[in-house]
């Protein structure tokens, strides 16, 4: 079967840094997206990665291994409007998206 | 504001209620998709159109009708729902259907409650 895996939740300081896994088992693979979706919020996209490595958007950058089906999320400099849940998604052999659960992210001061 | 709305943004309905949740995309794109998404659990795609034709449906159940009219717009109907059909109902559309790279554009949601 088809499986993402990410951490139901996870809490951070603000001003920190805080990473967020993601595994996954698909039928084939077609890119990996990261979204945000605040409380009672849209999920909105964060970032996109099909090849190896390391992809940098401000403070937010995202890494994927395809050999390792392992990819994460790294917030810096973390702000109070980064609480959010961030879902991860893999597209399969057919251009499907399947989803992880996501990661509620829970930012003190 | 993601171009992608949605009416109404909160439903309580009963088991033998008729509904029916709009969307509308104001982006130009081609593909919609209907997604349910639970407390606590991944997303779950209910409906696919691409080109204004139905290219996939999860073995959802026959109380969810879906209808797309033209590339803009996208109905959920509903009808003798259960209570575990409550839940966050999103529509979301892309460029092309599934693809290599499918960017999908959310809509709010709405929050509905089969009571």
């Amino acid at each position: 079967g088809q499986n993402i895996d990410q951490p139901t939740e996870m809490t951070a300081t603000e001003g920190a840094i805080v990473q967020i896994n993601c595994t996954y088992q698909t039928s084939g693979f077609n890119g990996l997206f990261w979204y945000q979706q605040h409380a009672g919020e849209a999920p909105t996209f964060l970032s996109y990665n099909v090849l190896d490595g390391l992809e940098e958007k401000g403070r937010f950058s995202s890494f994927l291994s395809r050999s390792k089906g392992y990819s994460y999320l790294l917030l810096k400099e973390l702000q109070m409007k980064d609480s959010a849940s961030y879902l991860c998604a893999v597209g399969d052999s057919n251009y499907q998206l399947i989803w992880g659960a996501g990661t509620k992210l829970i930012i003190k001061p | 504001e993601t171009g992608v709305t949605q009416t109404p943004r909160h439903l309580v309905m009963g088991m033998t209620n008729k509904k029916s949740l709009k969307c509308e995309q104001h982006l130009g794109h081609n593909a919609m998709y209907w997604y349910k998404q639970s407390a606590k659990k991944p997303l779950e795609l209910m409906f696919v159109y691409n080109f204004k034709e139905q290219t996939e449906n999860n073995s959802v159940p026959s109380r969810f009708s879906p209808e797309c009219p033209n590339s803009s717009h996208l109905f959920l109907h509903l009808h003798t729902l259960q209570p575990e059909d409550s839940a966050l109902y999103l529509c979301a559309s892309s460029q092309e259907g599934p693809s290599s790279y499918n960017e999908q554009f959310f809509g709010p949601g709405t929050r509905l409650t089969v009571l």
